[in-house]
């Protein structure tokens, strides 16, 4: 079926380690994204990528980083895991000002003890 | 700033309707979006609105756009339990970004 595959779904890290959340999509989109998710702070926006070939930040990037390897991979990379990234990450992707909005993947559940 | 506004809960009786408002911060957004999660679950698009619309009906649901006063809402009617879950409304930028807001966690009782 077509659509935002992540891995892994859970993982728990210890302060200091580090990891990649892997995003992959099949429809042909230019554009992904990686968002967490915080309870009563809704999705904020950590890196998007518009293109292949481009990275940006967005709203929390401090202590992440992304690679956009072709159009359909879409990386996040944590260096070196703090408690305060403990959260439920989400991939997306689509195309700009599009009426069938972002297509999201399943989430990945992060803890950091 | 980039903040789009929710409240956080809103708790309904199964039948009733069900409102869920938002508020929002760019006025060139061209979409404006609603998106449905369920426990466990990734996000869904459940409906959006064209920019120059003020209302779009889909079935049971109801977006209603006041560009004006940048207020969006959704209006569910009949809720059932199932549309128990968190509501997120999302306004596209000018830019290539989709900004959500906060979440509205809607409880349907019996």
């Amino acid at each position: 079926n077509a659509g935002v595959t992540q891995t892994p779904k859970f993982q728990v890290l210890k302060t200091g380690q580090s990891m990649t959340l892997q995003c992959a999509q099949d429809m042909n989109h230019n554009s992904m994204y990686w968002y967490r998710q915080d309870p009563g702070m809704g999705l904020r926006l950590i890196y998007y990528s518009a293109s292949e070939g481009t990275t940006d930040k967005g709203e929390v990037p401090n202590g992440y980083n992304v690679s956009r390897l072709n159009k359909r991979e879409f990386s996040l990379r944590l260096e070196s895991a703090a408690p305060s990234q403990t959260s439920v990450y989400f991939c997306a992707s689509g195309h700009r000002d599009s009426l069938y909005g972002y297509t999201f993947g399943s989430g990945t559940r992060l803890t950091v003890v | 700033g980039e903040d789009v506004e929710q409240s956080l809960f809103l708790s309904v009786r199964e039948g009733d309707s069900s409102v869920i408002n938002c508020t929002y911060t760019d006025s060139s957004s061209t979409y404006l979006y609603w998106y449905k999660q369920e426990p466990g679950a990734g996000l869904q698009l459940l409906t959006y609105i064209f920019s120059n619309m003020d209302m779009k009906q889909d079935q049971r649901l109801t977006v209603l756009l006041n560009k004006k006063d940048k207020h969006l809402s959704l209006r569910i009617a009949d809720t059932q339990t199932g549309d128990s879950a968190i509501y997120f409304c999302a306004e596209s930028m000018n830019t290539d970004k989709l900004i959500f807001g906060t979440g509205t966690r809607l409880q349907v009782f019996p």
